[in-house]
């Protein structure tokens, strides 16, 4: 079964960074997009930052030149480093896989989710 | 981008039919068929329940089903049950390799 296990969460002041760590499993992790999807306390899903199978690299305006994700393929290993930290940044943090494609089929995006991890930006 | 609108909230009796809208533009829900609808209960992370419009993964009960026009895409769920209850959103690609949510709708079983 695909797993998805995200890390890194706490609590940090407005200004500063945290790294966000997502470790998957049970799947061949390079062959797939991988996104990460954040959800403040009783709001909605918005995304936040995609990655594809070359290290390319997406980002919404909200947190361009703030946030940066990044993999580690030999460890099936993604990352978030967030930078310049706000209270609206508060939320949980999910992983999620994206598209995988071949002979121009693709799968689904967003077919499996970590459990997530809680980023708090506070003084 | 704008997120996607929902209705905030949708009810139906046990067996009835219940139908979720999202609303987007012509530069995410209008212009591609990567509209996908998730299901979420309370504490627990997003599971994919519909993927391009109208498929549905491995697992999930035919009772859900996808379909699109123009600008709004809408989820049905037939013949409610108390497990369906929780929130549903949607999604959509929007171009250059970004994506869009919903707001999401609390779908209560009465």
């Amino acid at each position: 079964e695909v797993q998805l296990v995200e890390s890194g969460g706490g609590l940090v002041q407005p200004g500063g960074s945290l790294r966000l760590s997502c470790t998957a499993s049970e799947f061949t992790f390079s062959s797939y997009d991988m996104h990460w999807v954040r959800q403040a306390t009783g709001k909605g899903l918005e995304w936040v930052s995609g990655i594809g199978t070359a290290g390319d690299t997406y980002y919404p305006g909200s947190v361009k030149g703030r946030f940066t994700i990044s993999r580690e393929n030999a460890k099936n290993s993604l990352y978030l480093q967030m930078n310049s930290l706000r209270a609206g940044d508060t939320a949980v943090y999910y992983c999620a896989r994206g598209e995988y494609c071949t002979n121009g089929v693709c799968s689904s995006p967003f077919d499996y989710w970590g459990q997530g991890t809680l980023v708090i930006v506070s003084s | 981008q704008s997120a996607l609108t929902q209705p905030p909230s949708a009810s139906g009796s046990p067996g009835q039919s219940v139908t979720i809208s999202c609303t987007g533009t012509s530069s995410d829900v209008g212009n591609y068929r990567y509209v996908s609808w998730y299901q979420q209960h309370p504490g627990k992370a997003p599971k994919l329940m519909i993927y391009e419009v109208s498929k549905r993964p491995s697992g999930v009960p035919d009772r859900f089903t996808g379909s699109k026009s123009g600008n709004t895409a809408s989820l049905t769920v037939s013949g409610l049950q108390a497990e369906d209850e929780a929130d549903y959103y949607c999604s959509s690609y929007a171009g250059s390799n970004s994506w869009v949510f919903g707001g999401g709708t609390k779908l209560t079983v009465l």
